[in-house]
């Protein structure tokens, strides 16, 4: 158990619906990062937030975002999704917001699209 | 630009040594390695910074070669607890916070 949570744990939704994935860090840790893992595309960097601020974008969709609140717990908003958003979606908490730090990578949230 | 990672698989037999490779086109700062069981999230093994020093995990080890871009992660005396998908992530040195992974290489220990 890494100490990092997230929920749901599974999500099912039609195309063009909106979903918000949750996410809570390790104590104590101050960077939260998202990543979304599927079959053809391996493990995607999203975006990182450190203390509640955009720290780094990576792949993000414009129909995606997300925003770190002052507890430091996080959210994954996807928008008008599509079928090919279908991944499993990882969050990751470190205690620096620098990447030379090791990342405690939440279970996961698989979202299906139909 | 996302690492590549070779081989893609490898099957190996209890106690035997594996090599994985993972090489950048672009200069490096930091390579980092994670390991994915099946139906588990990735788990850190090591991060090995520019100046080539080498990392150890249990009997994992790495090592980090800045002038041809790559990075190497020894698997010695494999046991069946090793079997997994290794990743690598890569830090160019811009500083930009940013990890690329590359798509990993499946490992199987087998008895």
């Amino acid at each position: 158990d890494s100490g990092v949570t997230q929920t749901p744990k599974h999500l099912i939704t039609a195309t063009g619906q909106r979903v918000t994935l949750r996410c809570s860090p390790r104590s104590g840790d101050l960077s939260v990062y998202w990543y979304q893992q599927s079959l053809d595309q391996g493990l995607q960097f999203l975006i990182q937030y450190y203390n509640g601020e955009e720290r780094a974008k990576g792949n993000i969709l414009e129909r995606f975002s997300a925003q770190q609140f002052p507890d430091l717990h996080s959210e994954l908003n996807l928008s008008s999704l599509e079928l090919g958003d279908s991944a499993l979606y990882f969050c990751a908490s470190s205690p620096s917001g620098q990447t030379t730090y090791e990342q405690y990578f939440g279970p996961g949230t698989r979202l299906t699209v139909t | 630009q996302q690492p590549v990672q070779s081989p893609q698989a490898v099957i190996l037999r209890e106690g035997e040594d594996a090599v994985i490779n993972c090489s950048s086109s672009k200069a490096l700062y930091s390579v980092h390695w994670y390991r994915q069981k099946h139906g588990e999230a990735p788990v850190f093994l090591m991060i090995l910074l520019k100046g080539g020093e080498q990392m150890r995990h249990e009997k994992i080890s790495a090592s980090f070669n800045e002038k041809k871009q790559q990075s190497s992660l020894y698997l010695t005396a494999s046991q069946l607890s090793y079997s997994g998908t290794y990743f690598c992530g890569t830090e160019f040195p811009t500083n930009d916070y940013k990890l690329s992974f590359g798509a990993g290489t499946t490992v199987t220990v087998r008895a």
